[in-house]
């Protein structure tokens, strides 16, 4: 069965920081990679997605994650994070085998003013 | 835009007591989920359906049941609630070109005392 860690359950930043979440998948063979994020007071909702190709991915907000299929990592990036960066993020995996997303158990990113 | 609609957003029952959670979509989405959020587990899927009729079990299904009889609506039953049911409920709805891109609602925390 598939599953995914984040091993990171809280993060505290100060504004202009690099972020890197880390996420590690467990299944050996052809996933589907992404993260959501969950705002405060809103739904959550997906931030970016690898399927194939350029295993850089860019996503809204200036985020982005690296596929590194060695590794079995997909880690969430930014170079210079935001107060309003504060949220939950969750990495999720689909793989061959399996029909629906697996999520992870999510990090909540704080940023300082 | 509606987008993905749960009620309530708080509800508090007593053990063995019975409710339905009520999940509304108006974007005409095939795919409709449940998950429940536990601290520090992520999203578990409790049930998932792939259209009108057609319902099937997610990971965490027991003391749960779901009925999908028009597109937009899949209602989640507790018919015995029990404490370990207390967790957060999130709706998620998805279209077929597109399934792991998930919209969702904006959770129905559920306390069983």
């Amino acid at each position: 069965a598939q599953s995914v860690s984040q091993h990171n359950h809280h993060v505290i930043l100060s504004e202009a920081a690099s972020l890197e979440l880390g996420c590690n998948y467990s299944y050996g063979g052809t996933v589907n990679l992404f993260w959501y994020v969950q705002y405060p007071g809103q739904h959550l909702q997906l931030l970016l997605k690898y399927f194939s190709g350029d295993p850089l991915v860019k996503g809204i907000k200036g985020f982005e994650a690296e596929f590194i299929k060695s590794k079995f990592s997909f880690n969430l990036r930014k170079p210079s994070v935001q107060w309003s960066d504060t949220a939950e993020y969750f990495c999720a995996v689909v793989s061959g085998s399996a029909r629906q997303l697996t999520f992870g158990s999510g990090t909540q990113l704080t940023v300082l003013p | 835009n509606a987008g993905v609609t749960q009620t309530p957003k708080f509800r508090i029952l007593k053990i063995g007591q019975s409710m339905t959670l009520q999940c509304a979509q108006d974007m005409n989405h095939n795919y409709m989920y449940w998950y429940r959020q536990d601290p520090g587990m992520g999203l578990k899927l409790i049930y998932y359906s792939v259209g009108a009729g057609i319902t099937d079990k997610g990971e965490v299904p027991n003391g749960y049941n779901v009925s999908r009889s028009t597109t937009e609506d899949f209602p989640l039953r507790l018919e015995l609630a029990a404490p370990s049911q207390t967790s957060v409920y999130f709706c998620a709805s998805s279209m077929t070109g597109d399934r792991e891109k998930l919209f969702f609602g904006s959770g129905t925390q559920l306390s069983v005392l």
